[in-house]
């Protein structure tokens, strides 16, 4: 079975500092990765997705995530975060062919001044 | 304009009454999904659908019903509503290309 561990329940960042979100999954087989973002009282957006070629993808808003196989991560980062970044942040995993997704419990990221 | 619409926004509702949770797409998505947050939880898999007046269970379809009476349209029903579904649910669609849609959820309050 699948599943998603994201160790850091809270994380607290200062305006204009780099930030590394945590993910580990467990997979049979290499997944489809995702990080979703959802900002207060809002639905889970998608940021980036993985399956294959460069470990490293690019999302939306200054995102990026790296692949590890052999760490069995996908953290998630950003070089300089924006008080406006400040949501829960949730990865995910699904088998490809299999539409059923599985998530992680979310890391909760406050922006401080 | 939204693409996936859940309505109520918010509810609340006795324990042992009924409750109907609704979805609308305009994505024109095949698969459906219903998902139930809870804190330190995430989401977890309540119901999906990928094809109209057909529904699959989930990982926590105890307690739960859904229906899609249509390529638009699927509910969630809580038959006999307790506390222990407190939760806010989303709906979700995915239309082939591995992402996910999610609608700005519902908040159900059992008292």
């Amino acid at each position: 079975a699948q599943s998603v561990t994201q160790p850091d329940a809270r994380v607290t960042v200062s305006e204009g500092a780099s930030l590394q979100l945590r993910c580990k999954y467990s997979s049979s087989v290499t997944p489809y990765l995702f990080w979703y973002v959802q900002y207060p009282r809002q639905g889970l957006q998608l940021l980036l997705k993985y399956y294959s070629g460069d470990p490293v993808v690019q999302g939306v808003n200054g995102f990026e995530a790296e692949f590890s196989k052999s760490n069995s991560s996908f953290h998630l980062r950003k070089a300089s975060v924006h008080w406006s970044d400040s949501a829960v942040y949730f990865c995910a995993v699904s088998r490809t062919g299999n539409y059923k997704y599985v998530f992680g419990a979310g890391t909760r990221l406050k922006v401080i001044a | 304009e939204a693409a996936v619409t859940q309505s109520p926004r918010s509810k609340v509702a006795v324990t042992g009454g009924k409750v109907t949770l609704s979805c609308h797409q305009t994505n024109n998505h095949d698969y459906m999904y219903w998902y139930r947050q809870d804190t330190g939880h995430g989401l977890r898999l309540i119901h999906y659908s990928y094809v109209a007046d057909s529904t699959e269970k989930g990982d926590i379809p105890d307690g739960y019903k859904a229906s899609r009476p249509s390529q638009e349209n699927f509910s969630l029903i809580l038959e006999l509503a307790s506390l222990s579904q407190t939760a806010v649910y989303f709906c979700a669609t995915e239309g082939g290309q591995n992402t996910l849609y999610f609608g700005a959820g519902t908040r159900l309050s059992v008292l």
